[in-house]
């Protein structure tokens, strides 16, 4: 199941509200995670099974979406959420990340 | 506190073999699945292997079946990853995670692999 992230990059400002989308080649329910990826860190869980919170994740991470179409949304970006990131499903094996998304400041 | 600490990285040639392995500790390690993700320099993640709580269950990406084995010692809370065949493709930092349920929890460090000669 190839999983498709756009855009690959976002340029926005400190402040706004952003959503970024994740497409599956096929139907894969809510079996998708997302991941943030910060420069020379391993990644960590955002939002596991399209929507469920993380403990210890800010609220201001969302997710939304069923069958294909995924949405990661985030609340007035933070300075600390300029980073990367992924989405993953555990539909079916093998498991696959999209290629990414780039959160920047303008 | 979780936390997963890998070892046995490093710079190996074509062909040639490498284990790595992974420490586990903060959580009950037998009842959690396991999993190896690796990261290509300056490409994204890609999910290698995983491993049930007893290890009686194991699945491969493709392009690492038959050359690549995980494998778990419950007693001693490690993960491994045996490493043979080794290509210039397999180059990557490989991450030890849990893996309940197909999502990755919780991550190490990582550590990098080098296939080159």
């Amino acid at each position: 199941i190839m999983l498709t992230q756009s855009p690959a990059t976002l340029s926005v400002n400190q402040g706004e509200s952003i959503s970024l989308s994740c497409r599956a080649s096929q139907s894969i329910s809510t079996n998708l995670h997302w991941y943030q990826q910060k420069p020379n860190e391993s990644p960590r869980v955002l939002i596991r099974y399209t929507s469920h919170s993380i403990s210890g994740i800010p609220s201001r991470f969302s997710g939304s979406g069923s069958g294909t179409d995924f949405t990661l949304n985030i609340n007035r970006v933070e300075p600390e959420d300029f980073s990367l990131y992924y989405c993953q499903q555990s539909n079916s094996w093998p498991f696959t990340f999209g290629s990414g998304t780039k959160l920047e400041i303008k | 506190e979780v936390e997963l600490v890998e070892s046995g990285g490093g710079l190996v040639q074509p062909g040639r073999s490498m284990k790595l392995s992974c420490a586990a500790s903060g959580f009950t390690f037998s009842n959690y699945g396991m999993a190896w993700v690796r990261q290509a320099p300056t490409k994204g993640l890609e999910w290698v292997a995983s491993i049930s709580t007893s290890g009686d269950n194991t699945f491969y990406r493709d392009s690492v079946e038959g050359r690549f084995t995980i494998s778990r010692d419950n007693a001693k809370s490690t993960l491994c990853l045996q490493m043979d065949s080794l290509r210039s493709e397999d180059t990557a930092t490989y991450y030890c995670t849990t893996n309940n349920y197909g999502w990755f929890a919780h991550w190490g460090q990582g550590t990098l692999v080098t296939v080159s000669s």
